[in-house]
């Protein structure tokens, strides 16, 4: 399966600050990437599909002006979080398909924690 | 709309024996279900598919079986370890024609010695 990581892998950050989350598809070239937030205890929440050369797209109740998404690259997604509050602390993680298949390959996950 | 739920939070059993973990879902008539494991503080990672026409899955010590009917997916682990413990998340295709999934809770397995 494809090989996914993720930078950083915490981050703590001022309120209001923006803060950029990478993740890198090490062994496939990934025309469509996902994130997802997830808070303690509960289920990954779809955020956005992140598409290779065009715009993202976000599932329903996600700011995409808080969210910025941005797909490069064949290898490449960023997500950043612009004017972070608190309430934005999660756990965000991306994945991508493999090849020709369903199942996906997740990144190891960015804790960012906004003070 | 449609719904996944995973009846379990934990489960808890003894090393040796198995482990099986229910998935429900409403509304919908999936495709296909996947299951994930997810330590603490990582992403998850697939396990195995399990596609409407067929019944069973096997991969070594894991089995998924998938009744549409019922619309509920059992996830087993034979002769389970301590290693095992861990969250098992159940997913299903937000629609049949794309790749994106919607995940259930989680069912916390603690397999003990």
């Amino acid at each position: 399966g494809a090989v996914v990581s993720q930078h950083p892998s915490w981050v703590i950050c001022k309120s209001g600050t923006s803060v950029k989350i990478e993740c890198r598809s090490l062994d496939f070239q990934a025309t469509t990437m996902f994130w997802y937030r997830q808070f303690p205890k509960q289920s990954l929440m779809l955020m956005a599909t992140s598409n290779e050369g065009s715009k993202a797209t976000y599932e329903q109740g996600v700011e995409k002006d808080k969210f910025l998404i941005n797909h490069a690259s064949l290898t490449l997604s960023t997500l950043t979080v612009t004017s972070a509050h608190p309430e934005d602390s999660s756990f965000y993680i991306c994945s991508t398909t493999g090849w020709g298949s369903y199942e996906q390959y997740f990144g190891p996950g960015t804790r960012l924690t906004v003070t | 709309s449609q719904k996944i739920e995973q009846n379990s939070e934990a489960l808890n059993i003894q090393e040796g024996k198995t482990a099986t973990l229910t998935c429900n879902y409403t509304n919908y008539s999936p495709a296909y279900l996947q299951w994930y494991r997810q330590d603490p503080g990582r992403g998850p990672v697939f396990l195995l598919l399990i596609r409407e026409n067929e019944k069973e899955k096997r991969k070594e010590r894991l089995k998924v079986t998938f009744d549409t009917t019922l619309k509920q997916s059992l996830f087993h682990i034979t002769a389970s370890q301590p290693a095992d413990s861990a969250t098992y998340l159940c997913a299903y295709p937000r629609t049949n024609s794309g790749y994106a999934l919607n995940f259930g809770k989680g069912t916390s397995l603690l397999v003990t010695p």
